[in-house]
């Protein structure tokens, strides 16, 4: 099984401040056919689903603020919240649908300092 | 709009079965691959099954994480437009909020565009 990993567990970060979250497999997701990672980055509120945010690693999903980005392949990737927001408060979760068992990372929890 | 509304959750004692269902609406459904993912109260996200359109016969119709091989059975009503979860042999640690959601593409080599709200499963005595 591939194994997703995140850092930080957790992070405070300031209103209109960057943050940034870690996500690593344990072996690489990246297609060689297609030229593409099969990697995606969610969003879960608290008491609601979770939210595609990213995929492919860094294609950013329609009507998702371009405050959000995506980045990295292979083993590491990156999703960036350029300027935080109120609304953004949520925990991230990274996932790779490379191969099943498709695996989630264990979240990160973002939160206003 | 894609809606995606599951169904079916229930208190039920180890050992037991429940099957779950998800009515969807707003897409063509038959034509994209559908997943079950689930979340252990307070835990993270945990995929569970997948099942591929039924013209796609580029690999396995349907596929489980370990745990549940056996003993869940996905399976799709495409007239209907229905997805289920039978669940049989229940145990507490399969407690969860289940979701269901549709992927982007006939592939469940996919992530997951649209969730529903979920539906409680409790395993206990």
């Amino acid at each position: 099984d591939i194994v997703m990993t995140q850092s930080p567990d957790s992070l405070a970060v300031s209103l209109g401040e960057r943050a940034t979250i870690n996500c690593k497999s344990s072996q690489s997701v990246f297609y060689n056919s297609n030229k593409k990672n099969y990697l995606a980055w969610y969003q879960q509120k608290p008491g609601q689903p979770p939210r595609l945010l990213v995929s492919w690693a860094s294609t950013r999903e329609s009507g998702v603020p371009d405050r959000f980005s995506g980045s990295g392949s292979g083993t590491d990737f990156t999703l960036t919240i350029s300027s935080l927001q109120a609304e953004d408060v949520a925990v991230y979760y990274c996932q790779q649908y490379y191969d099943t068992p498709l695996t989630f990372g264990p979240g990160t929890k973002v939160d206003i300092k | 709009e894609v809606q995606v509304v599951e169904s079916g959750g229930g208190v039920v004692q180890p050992g037991g079965s429940l099957r779950l269902s998800c009515a969807t609406s707003g897409f063509t459904f038959s034509s994209y691959a559908m997943s079950w993912v689930r979340q252990a109260p307070g835990k993270g996200l945990e995929w569970v099954s997948s099942i591929r359109t039924t013209g796609d016969n580029s690999g396995d119709r349907t596929y489980y994480t370990d745990s549940v091989k056996g003993r869940f059975t996905i399976s799709r009503d495409d007239s209907g437009n229905i997805l289920y979860l039978q669940m049989n042999n229940l145990r507490a640690e399969d407690t969860a909020l289940y979701f269901c959601s549709k992927c982007p593409r006939a592939s469940p080599y996919s992530p997951t565009d649209s969730w529903g709200q979920g539906t409680l499963v409790t395993v206990s005595s």
